[in-house]
């Protein structure tokens, strides 16, 4: 199985501040990459997928890069509903995923 | 864009079943795949496993091969999640969660709202 390994567990930040998140492929994945953010009780949202490409209505200051095995999620400043835990999910073992095991961004 | 509505809360027994529900509207059935996640309390998400309707298909992690079954039914547009031998830590909040049929590139971008399950005696 292909294990996904997100740095770092938690994070803190403030508001308009710039925040990378990476996560690592246990083996190259191309970019069969996608990334969520998940708000307390609430379902995940899909903000990028394919590793690069913005999700329909996902603000801009939100962008991913990588390929292979390491990938990074940017937040170019932060806003204060930006504080949400963030997922990544491998596509490439299709049928079969696995996601990455979250950051958990908050505010400082 | 499709809309995806679970069914409600459950509390089971151990060693029990559970069938979650999954109905979805405002799209074509079977021009998606359907998938299930997890998250225990506290926890991150868990990939469970998925159905193509189109071809009723399904796939499972490894871990839940044989106490998960993912079944779809065309004429209600709805998919069905049965958990066998539940356990106290099968108590999680399940998603179901679609993405296109025709690709696995797109990422699932529309989630039901989840269904916690309770697993206590």
């Amino acid at each position: 199985d292909i294990q996904m390994t997100q740095s770092p567990s938690s994070l803190s930040a403030s508001v308009g501040d710039r925040v990378t998140i990476t996560c690592r492929a246990s083996q190259s994945i191309s970019t069969y990459l996608n990334w969520y953010q998940q708000k307390p009780g609430r379902a995940p949202k899909l903000l990028i997928y394919a590793a690069t490409n913005l999700q329909s209505g996902v603000p801009s200051r939100f962008s991913g890069s990588g390929s292979g095995t390491d990938f990074s999620l940017t937040i170019s400043s932060l806003r204060p509903e930006d504080f949400s835990t963030y997922y990544c999910q491998q596509s490439f073992s299709s049928p079969r995923y696995t996601f990455g095991q979250g950051t958990k961004l908050d505010i400082k | 864009q499709i809309q995806l509505v679970q069914s409600g809360a459950e509390v089971k027994k151990p060693g029990s079943s559970v069938k979650v529900s999954c109905k979805a509207s405002g799209g074509t059935f079977t021009s998606y795949t359907f998938n299930w996640v997890r998250q225990a309390p506290g926890q991150g998400l868990e990939w469970m496993g998925r159905i193509v309707p189109l071809y009723g298909t399904t796939y499972y992690a490894q871990k839940f091969q044989g106490s998960v079954t993912i079944t779809a039914d065309e004429s209600t547009s709805t998919v069905y999640m049965e958990l066998s031998s539940l356990r106290s830590e099968d108590t999680a909040v399940y998603y179901c969660a679609s993405e296109p049929q025709y690709s696995s590139t797109y990422g699932m971008d529309v989630w039901g709202q989840g269904t916690t399950v309770t697993v206590s005696s």
